[in-house]
């Protein structure tokens, strides 16, 4: 079964710029969620799609962040446009089922801008 | 919402010792606290969990406890070993409602000393 995947792994921008990550669940899990790390603080979580669905958005800092899984498969999270403080590493995780166990992360989109 | 506090921020313990890191959660409502462990540069990995209806469990050379009361959890780590070293982190959600995004712990970086 393969994991979670995130494209790109690593992506250097400048302020202004518009980047799109993108995340694969692992197949079959309706739940997906996005996670951002800036560096030296907590994972924060963003958002939680179930199927195409945004389950819960409250983590999304504002309305420069937007995400999307048209279809319920893989989902983009843009960022337009990138300020300083949007570096970070972006994590998405997927599950089968919304209220137990365990999330699979993907390895994170590392993002930084200049 | 939930605020989880993690501490230490960094653990230095010898080969072989055992290592704690403790965690305070604030929701009362929350009653499911996995732990990840995060490898340099991999995905973040959970190493085990627990519900709100036991106090401990463990697997292994890990161990968690939970003290609902005081609202707060610990992971233990029994004869540590080189590669125990990692980041550690812990997180805390409620399992059941419609939001079921984790709250994250800032990280411990555990170091094993040879």
């Amino acid at each position: 079964e393969a994991g979670v995947t995130q494209f790109p792994s690593h992506s250097v921008i400048e302020k202004g710029q518009t980047v799109t990550l993108r995340c694969d669940p692992i197949s079959g899990h309706d739940n997906l969620y996005w996670y951002r790390r800036v560096m030296g603080k907590e994972i924060k979580f963003l958002l939680h799609f179930v199927k195409e669905s945004k389950q819960d958005e409250s983590g999304m800092p504002n309305n420069r962040f937007l995400a999307e899984r048209t279809g319920g498969t893989y989902s983009t999270l843009k960022v337009q446009p990138a300020e300083l403080e949007d570096s970070g590493v972006y994590f998405c995780a997927s599950s089968r089922q919304l209220n137990t166990g365990e999330l699979f992360f993907g390895e994170g989109s590392r993002l930084t801008v200049l | 919402g939930e605020n989880v506090e993690q501490h230490p921020s960094t653990l230095s313990v010898q080969e072989g010792d055992s290592a704690v890191i403790k965690c305070t959660y604030s929701d009362s409502a929350s009653n499911y606290f996995p732990w990840y462990k995060q490898e340099l540069g991999k995905r973040p990995q959970l190493i085990i969990d627990i519900r709100s209806n036991v106090g401990e469990k463990k697997d292994q050379r890990i161990a968690v406890t939970l003290n609902k009361t005081a609202k707060h959890f610990s992971l233990h780590i029994t004869e540590t070993q080189p590669e125990d070293s990692a980041v550690y982190f812990c997180a805390a959600t409620y399992s059941g409602g419609g939001a079921d995004g984790l709250t994250f712990g800032k990280g411990t970086h555990l170091i094993i000393q040879p």
